[in-house]
Formats: structure tokens, sequence, C-alpha cells
């Protein structure tokens, strides 16, 4: 299975401050066809996941365009360019290429 | 708006059954793959199984495969899990999720397996 490694485990930021997430995958997650099928999760305490990135970059519906994600290969990355209070919670990144589809362990932003 | 209500959960004994359903709505749900993701206390997201529109194709991980089925009916917009053989560690919150990239989420359902 494809493992995705994501860093920091804990994020402490500021409002206002811009922060990365990394996601490194065990395998390449570009298929045959020229797509690359890894997207990008917030869970907000108590509240069920919602996609932020799908394919990569792409802004998901109605989500701030302070997110952004980038990355090929095996190597991804979604920034936040200025956090704000409701940006709280455990961010996880998803693979789809290979299967099984695979998640990240979580990246848990809090305020410093 | 886009509406997915999970419902069916419960506590069960290990070896036994459930069935959860997932009422859809404000989107044309025949045109659309669909999910469960379960996430088990305090831990990460595990994909359970996908359903293509037609409900022809089925994908599972090793976990689940021939303990799950997944299953839709298009003309009632609705979604199903089939959980047979339940273990402890399939213990967790089950959701149902809209689209190959997991676009829209339900709130989720718990299902708790212990004697």
């Amino acid at each position: 299975d494809v493992v995705l490694t994501q860093t920091p485990s804990t994020l402490s930021a500021t409002i206002g401050q811009s922060v990365s997430i990394s996601c490194r995958s065990s395998q390449s997650l570009l298929d045959s066809a020229g797509n690359t099928y890894l997207y990008w999760y917030l869970q907000r305490p108590g509240q069920s996941p919602q996609l932020l990135i799908y394919l990569v970059s792409n802004l998901g519906s109605g989500v701030p365009n302070r997110f952004s994600g980038s990355g090929s290969g095996t190597d991804f990355t979604l920034k936040i360019s200025g956090v704000e209070a409701e940006d709280l919670g455990v961010y996880y990144c998803m693979q789809a290429t290979h299967a099984p589809y695979t998640f990240g362990a979580g990246t848990k932003l809090e305020l410093k | 708006e886009v509406q997915l209500v999970e419902s069916g959960g419960g506590l069960v004994q290990p070896g036994r059954s459930l069935k959860l359903s997932c009422a859809a709505s404000g989107f044309t749900f025949s045109n659309y793959y669909m999910a469960w993701v379960r996430q088990a206390p305090k831990k990460g997201l595990e994909w359970v199984a996908t359903i293509s529109t037609s409900g022809s194709r089925t994908y599972y991980p090793d976990s689940v495969k021939g303990r799950f089925t997944i299953s839709r009916d298009n003309a009632k917009s609705s979604l199903y899990l089939q959980m047979n053989s339940l273990k402890s560690e399939d213990t967790a919150t089950y959701y149902c999720a809209s689209g190959g990239g997991f676009d829209y989420w339900g709130q989720g359902v718990m299902v708790t397996v212990s004697s």
C-alpha cells in the first residue's frame, strides 16, 4: 500500500501567519494517463472532514483562496497564506492513484 | 445544498451484521461515484469502499474485502454499506462521501462492535 507521510504532526501558528504542511508518498502518484490523484482535507474539531484541494492544486468548492496546493510525483505541500481561527483542526492528505486509497496520519494545526 | 445523512449505526456484538444507509440530496446522485470512509476513535481516516455510478463496479481495501458490501439505489438517491462478520477493530465513525475525491461528507454514524 502507498504510505503518505505528513510533516509536521503538529503545527502551532499565530493568526495571520503563513504555514505549510508536507505530504510525502512512498510511490509516485502520477498515473499512466498523466493524472495525480492527491487531495487535502480539513477536519475541524467535532466535525466531518471537508475537501480543501483536489488533484494536487485545485481549490474545492467554497474554499478560501488562502489555501493552495502544490507538488508532483511523491512530494506535495499544502500552504495556508494567513491562518485564520477557523482553519484550526487536523489536515489530511489522501491519494487515490493506487488502490487501496490511503490517507496521511494528519497534521494538527493549533494556535500558538 | 448537498446533504448526506447516514443512519443505521449502533452497538453490535462481534461476528454479527449491520447495515448502514446514506440518504443523499442536493445533487444528481446517479452521476457520482460514492464511498464510505471510517475513523476509529481518536484515529485517522480509512477508506472503506467505493462504488461506481451504476453500481456495477465496487472497490474495497483488504481489511474489509469479503465482509463488507457497498451498494446503491439511484432511484432513491441512497447508498448502503452491509457489514458482516464485524470485528472490534471495525469500531468507528462511518462517513458517507460523494465523488471520487470525496467532495462532500455526511455527519457520520457511530458503529461500536463489542460484546
